[in-house]
């Protein structure tokens, strides 16, 4: 089975400034898909942004950008220009419904 | 509007009683999940069903059951061997490889 790993449990970034999240993950696939959620204090799960294995192209979305490293199986997620909203549990995830552990990003004022 | 909907929002169970939790979509997505999320983890899969009449087990399904009679729909059931089911539980959908829709959760507690 393939798994997932963020081992940040928790980082805090000033606001306005810049946050990057770590994820790795093992898979022996050629081909998938990678996402990564927000999980605010309401629990609801928002999509983010994600990442197609066979686009060397890293995705981005407004202020949220990835650094996809195939070979190295790295999918960490850059948080630009960080705004209070921001703050929240933030989930890496397979395509086949795995998610790693979470990293709970605090954003002070 | 499409979407999952989960119900109840929160539920409490006695001891020695079964529960379910409901998990309704109108997405048309062959693929249904449930999780569970304790306070402050991640999320644990306990089973999921990739097409009607047929589930698999995830990581922690001891305890829990599923049916998947219809395409729509893909109920839970919270059984009296679930020792500590206080949790929140999360219900979501996928097509093919795409990222996973998600309701917005039932809060189970102990009476």
């Amino acid at each position: 089975a393939q798994t997932v790993t963020q081992s940040q449990p928790e980082m805090s970034v000033q606001e306005a400034e810049t946050v990057t999240l770590s994820c790795t993950y093992d898979t022996s696939e050629s081909d998938y898909y990678l996402f990564w959620y927000k999980q605010p204090p309401s629990r609801q799960m928002i999509l983010v942004i994600r990442q197609e294995a066979y686009k060397q192209q890293n995705a981005t979305e407004n202020r949220f950008s990835v650094n996809f490293q195939k070979a190295a199986k790295s999918f960490s997620l850059k948080i630009s220009d960080s705004q209070l909203g921001d703050a929240a549990m933030y989930f890496c995830a397979y395509y086949d419904m795995r998610f790693g552990a979470g990293t709970r990003l605090t954003v002070k004022p | 509007d499409g979407g999952i909907t989960q119900s109840p929002k929160y539920l409490f169970r006695k001891e020695g009683q079964n529960v379910t939790l409901s998990c309704e979509q109108n997405l048309n997505h062959d693929a249904m999940y449930w999780y569970r999320q304790d306070p402050g983890q991640g999320l644990r899969l306990i089973y999921y069903s990739q097409i009607v009449n047929d589930f698999q087990k995830g990581d922690i399904a001891e305890g829990y059951s599923v049916s998947r009679e219809k395409k729509e729909s893909f109920p839970l059931t919270v059984t009296s061997a679930q020792k500590n089911p206080t949790a929140f539980y999360l219900c979501a959908t996928t097509a093919g490889r795409g990222p996973q829709h998600f309701g917005d959760g039932t809060r189970l507690s102990i009476l």
